[in-house]
């Protein structure tokens, strides 16, 4: 299986900071990587999939780059509504499988 | 929009076999090339896929669960079903139903089911 490693497991921070998230593959994934948001008690929803393509509906705030082994979510100006935990996923070979999650909290 | 839905019962003993449904609207689970997947979460944790099938009957599956899991689909009933064989607190979580989305090579989970809550209990 693929292993799936974020960092930091959580961060602080305020509204209109810049907050980048990683994600390292233990093997290389082209740019088969997802990323997800979610908030306490609801499902997950994609935010960015193929590593950088922004999926519909979802601020332009959000990015992603990377590809091989080293990825990041970079979220450009945080607001309100961004304090989640994000996962990211690789889609390259099953099992799919996420990174263990990166809880954004408010400073 | 395609919309999912989990069903089933929220406590299981141990031992026994958990069975969940979920239930398709908006979309029919037989048009494309989609899989149709689960995932589940035990609290305060993170994320496992379980499983997927496509409507033409082929699955994979989480090889860590592979000797107790089987997802099959009803087309006619536009669902597909969980069953867990065997099951330990261990399996207590939020299990989730989702949408293998997908364009050329790249698969993502869109959209995904509200999620249900089994609690595997004497």
């Amino acid at each position: 299986d693929i292993q799936m490693t974020q960092s930091p497991s959580s961060l602080s921070a305020s509204v209109g900071d810049r907050v980048t998230i990683t994600c390292r593959a233990s093997q290389s994934i082209s740019n088969f990587l997802n990323w997800y948001q979610q908030k306490a008690g609801k499902a997950p929803k994609v935010v960015i999939y193929a590593a950088s393509s922004l999926q519909g509906g979802v601020p332009s705030r959000f990015s992603g780059s990377g590809s091989g082994t080293d990825f990041t979510l970079t979220i450009s100006s945080l607001q309100p509504e961004d304090f989640a935990t994000y996962y990211c996923q690789q889609s390259d070979s099953l099992p799919w499988t996420f990174g263990q999650g990166t809880k954004v909290e408010f400073k | 929009q395609v919309q999912l839905q989990e069903s089933g019962p929220g406590l299981v003993k141990p031992s026994q076999t958990l069975s969940l449904t979920c239930t398709v609207s908006g979309g029919s689970i037989s048009r494309g090339h989609n899989y149709w997947s689960w995932i589940r979460q035990p609290a305060g944790k993170g994320l496992e896929w379980i499983g997927r099938i496509h409507s033409s009957g082929s699955a994979n599956y989480n090889p860590s669960l592979k000797n107790r899991v089987s997802i099959s689909a009803d087309t006619s009933k536009n669902h597909f079903s969980l069953r867990l064989t065997s099951v330990t607190a261990a399996d207590t979580a939020v299990y989730f139903c989702a949408r293998d989305e997908v364009r050329a090579l790249d698969y993502w989970f869109d959209p995904w089911g509200q999620g249900t809550l089994v609690t595997v209990s004497s």
